[in-house]
């Protein structure tokens, strides 16, 4: 039990485009899911938290605009980078909690975007 | 006061040995202090997790131990395998981890030698 799934697991695009990442808890539902990022060989980054229904709290320094995050279901959360630039490649990973009582967190696989 | 600090950076074990990596933080609010185990490519996979009602948690080969009065907690990996090569990241938060944040460790990286 307490699967996270993402979607894709690696992208490529062109500067420029927009990406978006989905993320699944399988066999659970998730009030709460968060989104990290993550360079090579460093912990993770969290981005935003992400509540079911209204809007997502972001990481001081985490542009809104250019990371835009929608949590419209108890099983889904969207990531969407917006005018994507090489700095934005990166591994983002999303996680989600699972409820009481195991009050735990679990992660997805992550997804690896890169832009040309 | 949100950081938690991890130590060691990198850790090589003979296979067979006792792995431990150390963890302290600062916020006495932090109630639940889980371990991830993370492999190349791969999300962090929860591995075992303690909150501060018990001084020792086991599952397997994996124990964590917690000081509440030193802000401290550590996980041992024993019969280390060199299937356990993996970075290992701990981390903490308040009121559990299903909704709240967790402030992660800065990852230690783990070679078990055959």
């Amino acid at each position: 039990g307490a699967v996270v799934s993402q979607h894709p697991s690696w992208v490529i695009c062109k500067s420029g485009t927009s990406v978006k990442i989905e993320c699944r808890s399988l066999d659970f539902q998730a009030t709460t899911m968060f989104w990290y990022r993550q360079f090579p060989k460093q912990s993770l980054m969290l981005m935003a938290t992400s509540n079911e229904g209204s809007k997502a709290t972001y990481e001081q320094g985490v542009e809104k605009d250019k990371f835009l995050i929608n949590h419209a279901s108890l099983t889904l959360s969207t990531l969407t980078v917006t005018s994507a630039h090489p700095e934005d490649s990166s591994f983002y990973i999303c996680s989600a909690g699972l409820p009481e009582p195991y009050n735990e967190q679990f992660f997805g696989p992550g997804t690896r975007l890169t832009v040309l | 006061q949100q950081q938690v600090k991890q130590s060691p950076q990198s850790l090589i074990v003979q296979k067979g040995g006792i792995s431990i990596i150390n963890c302290a933080y600062e916020n006495t609010a932090f109630d639940y202090f889980p371990w991830y185990q993370q492999f190349p490519g791969k999300g962090p996979a929860l591995l075992i997790a303690i909150r501060p009602d018990v001084s020792e948690k086991k599952e397997g080969r994996f124990t964590i131990s917690f000081n509440k009065s030193a802000k401290q907690f550590s996980l041992h990996i024993m019969d280390s395998q060199p299937g356990d090569s993996a970075t290992y990241f701990c981390a903490a938060s308040k009121d559990g981890g299903a909704t709240n944040k967790l402030i992660f460790g800065t990852g230690t990286l783990l070679a078990v030698q055959p």
